[in-house]
């Protein structure tokens, strides 16, 4: 069964530190989301993507957050430099149409030192 | 504003019985999903029931959607160990993005 895959599971980076979180989504999805949970709190929605553009961003998703399509596979999140708060697991989705089931990646740890 | 307010916050039942848990939110929606997350892991979607759906079934799982009372709960028959994990809905609106309640804990006692 197709299944969404992030990489790496767990990332540890230093304070002002650029990290790039790796997804990649379900090969025939067209949507493509980030979200990110920290740790015992509500699911959070960060940025949807479509057709090579952003479709929708959150108030989270502010000038040190970008995401991209490289390639015909991977949709990667880059936090330009991240701080103490950006902690949390970063899960990334997919979905054939916008108002389809939308399926999760297992999530990278992201902690901030 | 919020969306997706799960209730109760915890349930704790004994296996082999029903455990039902409820949605609720605020304004109006596409379509409700609800998903289950095991302690620190990652999201499984259960179910998707549309804005002009009443009722859906997946194996033990039977999901209700009252779009009069922006309400929605989710039945589990016949409770296993393995069921137990945080279940949470989540809501869309018009721009795609889901939008969570905070889950209710379900512990399946043995």
């Amino acid at each position: 069964e197709p299944e969404v895959t992030q990489t790496p599971s767990h990332q540890v980076t230093q304070m002002g530190q650029e990290v790039i979180l790796r997804c990649v989504p379900i090969s025939n999805h067209l949507y493509f989301y980030w979200y990110r949970q920290i740790l015992g709190q509500k699911v959070e929605f960060l940025v949807s993507f479509y057709n090579n553009e952003i479709s929708e961003k959150s108030e989270i998703f502010d000038d040190q957050f970008s995401v991209e399509r490289p390639d015909g596979s991977n949709f990667t999140l880059k936090i330009r430099s991240t701080k103490l708060e950006d902690s949390a697991m970063y899960f990334c989705a997919s979905s054939e149409g916008s108002y389809n089931e939308q399926f999760f990646g297992p999530g990278t740890r992201l902690t901030v030192l | 504003s919020q969306q997706g307010e799960e209730d109760p916050q915890a349930l704790s039942i004994q296996e082999g019985e029903n455990a039902t848990m409820n949605c609720s939110y605020k304004t109006s929606i596409n379509n409700l999903q609800w998903y289950r997350q095991n302690s620190g892991r990652g999201l499984v979607h259960l179910i998707l029931i549309r804005s002009n759906e009443r009722e859906k079934h997946s194996g033990r799982l039977r999901v209700t959607l009252d779009t009069s009372k922006k309400s929605s709960s989710l039945l589990i028959t016949a409770s296993r160990a393995a069921d137990t994990a945080s279940y949470f809905c989540a809501t869309d609106d018009s721009n795609y993005q889901l939008i969570w309640g905070a889950g209710t804990k379900l512990i399946i006692k043995p």
